[in-house]
């Protein structure tokens, strides 16, 4: 039973364009949200979070909006550059001590130049 | 900045051999956690450490064992290896109250054959 979902497993978009990334939960008790990003052959690093008190937070290029009420986060990126190709995991937790973070299945992006 | 350091990066191993695999986490993160990758799926929760004592448990299998020793270094030791063993199994570490942003190492790809 897949508590995270990310139900586009690949998406396209064109260099310079916006990359919109998108993820459901169904847990209501998941209060931390994460967005790690993979290279082949390389573990997840650490993109942004959000706790459920907010629902925007933005860090660069990287902005991620959270909608509780929907169970629905999304990862945007502009503009989107080729070096931003790669696997998107959204990941839940929640409580910030807890350790079992829960990632959803990934997101292959491939961005065009 | 320092990242977490696992050792080695690739391991082949015949069925029924042992394993060991190492984890540095980054400096001053206490808590080390273990994940197990397969082919096509999403990082799986496999064991947690808080200042050297099991703090939560995954799918890891009874065959498998880890210890975080007093330099926060971690152990992941793998017995009566099986095929389905394969898989990449990263190492992940962070600060306690931070558990949720955790910090990924490059992965060990083990081959069992």
């Amino acid at each position: 039973d897949q508590q995270v979902k990310q139900n586009s497993p690949s998406l396209s978009v064109q260099e310079g364009r916006i990359s919109i990334l998108n993820c459901d939960y169904t847990n209501s008790m998941f209060d931390y949200f994460l967005w790690y990003k993979k290279y082949p052959a390389e573990g997840p690093t650490f993109l942004i979070s959000i706790s459920s008190i907010k629902d925007k937070n933005e860090d660069g290029r990287f902005t991620v909006f959270l909608n509780k009420s929907a169970k629905h986060l999304s990862l945007h990126i502009v503009p989107s550059q080729p070096g931003d190709s790669a696997v998107y995991f959204c990941a839940a937790s929640p409580d910030p001590s807890y350790d079992k973070v829960i990632f959803g299945p990934g997101t292959s992006l491939s961005v065009i130049p | 900045a320092a990242g977490v350091i696992q050792s080695p990066r690739h391991l082949i191993k015949e069925k029924r051999e042992t394993a060991t695999l190492k984890c540095y986490p980054i400096p001053r993160h206490d808590t080390v956690y273990w994940y197990q990758q397969g082919p096509g799926q999403d990082p799986q929760f496999l064991i947690s450490f808080y200042e050297k004592m099991q703090s939560d448990k995954g799918s890891i299998p009874d065959r498998f064992s880890a210890q975080q020793f007093s330099d926060y270094h971690s152990e992941l030791n793998m017995s009566s290896l099986e095929l389905g063993d394969s898989a990449l199994y990263f190492c992940a570490s962070s600060t306690r109250d931070r558990a949720y942003e955790q910090y990924f190492g490059p992965g060990t790809r083990l081959t069992v054959t």
